[in-house]
C-alpha cells in the first residue's frame, strides 16, 4: 500500500451532480488536508483536521463538504460545482505536534490526487 | 502576508546540464520554514527539503543543491548533471514556525530535461 490513496483518479461530472472523493493514509498520521491546484495558481490550502476534527476553512465554499470519520480517511463531498471547480484535489497527511491543528510536522505526504473535471 | 514567487513557469534543458530554480520569498515573520517540492507525472508531491530560517548554511544531497539567502529572501533549488527522471513540476512552499503543516505554496516550475 502507499502512504495515501486517493480515488477516483479522474471524475468527470455535471453541475448537478453529487460525488465524493476519497483519501486515505496508512502512514498513522494525525492530521489531513485538502489542496486544491489549479492551472498557474498555487495550490491552495482547502481544509485541515487534526485528530479528526476540522480546524480548518480557507473561504471554501460550501459546496465542498469535507467529512472525516476517523484519522485514516477523508472524504470531500462535492455538489452543484461549477466549471471553475474544475482542478487537481490533492490530499494530504502528516504528523503534527501541536495543538488546534497547527504545529510542526516533518513533511507533508501527498496522495497522487483526483482530477475533477466540471461540465 | 506571506508569499512564494517561482517567476520561472518553464525551463527546458537537456540531459546533464545543469539547472536552477528560483524561488523568492516574502514574510513578515523571523522565524520560518522554506520548502522543496517534486510533482512527477503521476501527480504525487513528493518532499525534497525543508530548511528554517536560522539556518542558510547551503545544502547539497546527491545530485541536488540548495543555495538559502536571507539577505535576497531567495531560496534557489539546484540540479547538477539533470537527467530525463528529472522532469516534473518544482514548488517552493513557505511556512510560519509553529504551522508547518500549512504551507504556501508558489506556482511552479515545470522542469523538462530532454534525452
Amino acid at each position: 500500500e502507499t502512504g495515501v490513496t486517493q480515488t477516483p483518479r479522474h471524475l468527470v461530472m455535471g453541475m448537478t451532480n453529487k460525488k465524493s472523493l476519497k483519501c486515505e493514509q496508512h502512514l498513522g498520521h494525525n492530521a489531513m488536508y485538502w489542496y486544491k491546484q489549479s492551472a498557474k495558481k498555487p495550490l491552495e490550502l482547502m481544509f485541515v483536521y487534526s485528530l479528526e476534527e476540522r480546524v480548518e476553512n480557507n473561504s471554501v465554499p460550501s459546496r465542498f463538504s469535507p467529512e472525516c470519520p476517523n484519522s485514516s480517511h477523508l472524504f470531500l463531498h462535492l455538489h452543484t460545482l461549477q466549471p471553475e471547480d474544475s482542478a487537481l484535489y490533492l490530499c494530504a497527511s502528516s504528523q503534527v505536534i501541536g495543538r488546534g491543528g497547527s504545529g510542526n510536522t516533518g513533511e507533508l505526504f501527498f496522495g497522487e490526487g483526483s482530477r475533477l473535471t466540471v461540465l | 502576508a506571506q508569499k512564494v514567487t517561482q517567476a520561472q513557469t518553464e525551463i527546458s534543458v537537456v540531459e546533464k546540464e545543469d539547472v536552477t530554480l528560483d524561488c523568492v520569498y516574502e514574510t513578515r515573520d523571523t522565524t520560518y520554514y522554506l520548502f522543496w517540492y517534486k510533482q512527477p507525472p503521476s501527480g504525487e508531491l513528493v518532499f525534497l527539503i525543508r530548511r528554517n530560517s536560522f539556518d542558510e548554511q547551503n545544502e547539497i544531497s546527491g545530485r541536488y543543491s540548495w543555495n538559502f539567502q536571507k539577505s535576497t529572501s531567495s531560496f534557489n533549488f539546484t540540479i547538477t548533471a539533470s537527467q530525463v527522471v528529472d522532469s516534473a513540476v518544482y514548488f517552493c512552499a513557505l511556512s510560519r514556525s509553529g504551522a508547518t503543516n500549512k504551507l504556501i505554496f508558489g506556482t511552479g516550475t515545470l522542469l523538462a530535461v530532454q534525452p
